[in-house]
């Protein structure tokens, strides 16, 4: 079975650090690009930031303003999120994604969500 | 970026009702234009892509049309099954891979 599964979310405070984990299963996830999208609490979705399978091309949304890094470890079949200086504003539901293997793919496995929660 | 904007935010049908939701983009995105489905708690899931291609497993009641700016996503009889919350995304190659403000389809 083709499977996401998120981990390492919780409750942290302003300012500190998380790593949250994806692992991959039920397919070739080094022949995959992967992305991350947040949800804050009844909001809409936001896309988060993408890798390429050989972690050549990264691309992250404008408003992480560098406080978040992507990265993947195709041997372990896990993708990674590395969260610091976080805010009040970063507290949402993160889900792993990968998109269909051609130019352009939509998103057609997800995870099933780790929630971040920052707060004093 | 490429903005979408969808409408209505808020659609309240019945079962058996034939319902539409329109996404537009700011720019021309081409057919790189994708639709998923989000009940609470749960993931999104994917129902359409390329604007008008069926993803596998989903029921043939749901259709997407469109290109370039303009896009929409129809329900061609409700079941109780489809209140949920919609979103579109661009996947062009111009990121970042934005996404509608959503539409929840309310049971009326």
């Amino acid at each position: 079975e083709v499977q996401l599964v998120e981990s390492g979310g919780g409750l942290v405070k302003p300012g500190g650090s998380l790593r949250l984990s994806c692992a991959a299963s039920g397919f070739t996830f080094s022949s995959y690009s992967m992305n991350w999208v947040r949800q804050a609490p009844g909001k809409g979705l936001e896309w988060v930031s993408s890798i390429s399978s050989s972690s050549s091309y990264i691309y992250y949304a404008d408003s992480l303003k560098g406080r978040f890094t992507i990265s993947r470890d195709n041997a372990k079949n896990s993708l990674y999120l590395q969260m610091n200086s976080l805010r009040a504003e970063d507290t949402a539901v993160y889900y792993c994604a990968r998109p269909q293997d051609f130019f352009g793919g939509a998103f057609d496995i997800w995870g099933q969500g780790t929630m971040v929660t920052v707060s004093s | 970026d490429i903005q979408l904007t969808q409408s209505p935010s808020f659609l309240s049908a019945s079962v058996g009702d034939r319902v539409t939701i329109t996404c537009r983009a700011s720019q021309g995105i081409s057919s790189y234009l994708a639709w998923y489905q989000q009940k609470p708690g749960k993931a999104p899931k994917l129902l359409i892509y390329a604007a008008s291609t069926l993803q596998s497993g989903v029921p043939s009641r749901f259709s997407g049309s469109g290109s370039g700016t303009e896009f929409t996503l129809t329900i061609s009889s409700l079941q109780p099954e489809d209140f949920a919350t919609y979103y579109c995304q661009q996947l062009n190659s111009y990121l970042p891979y934005t996404f509608g403000q959503g539409t929840k389809l309310e049971i009326k």
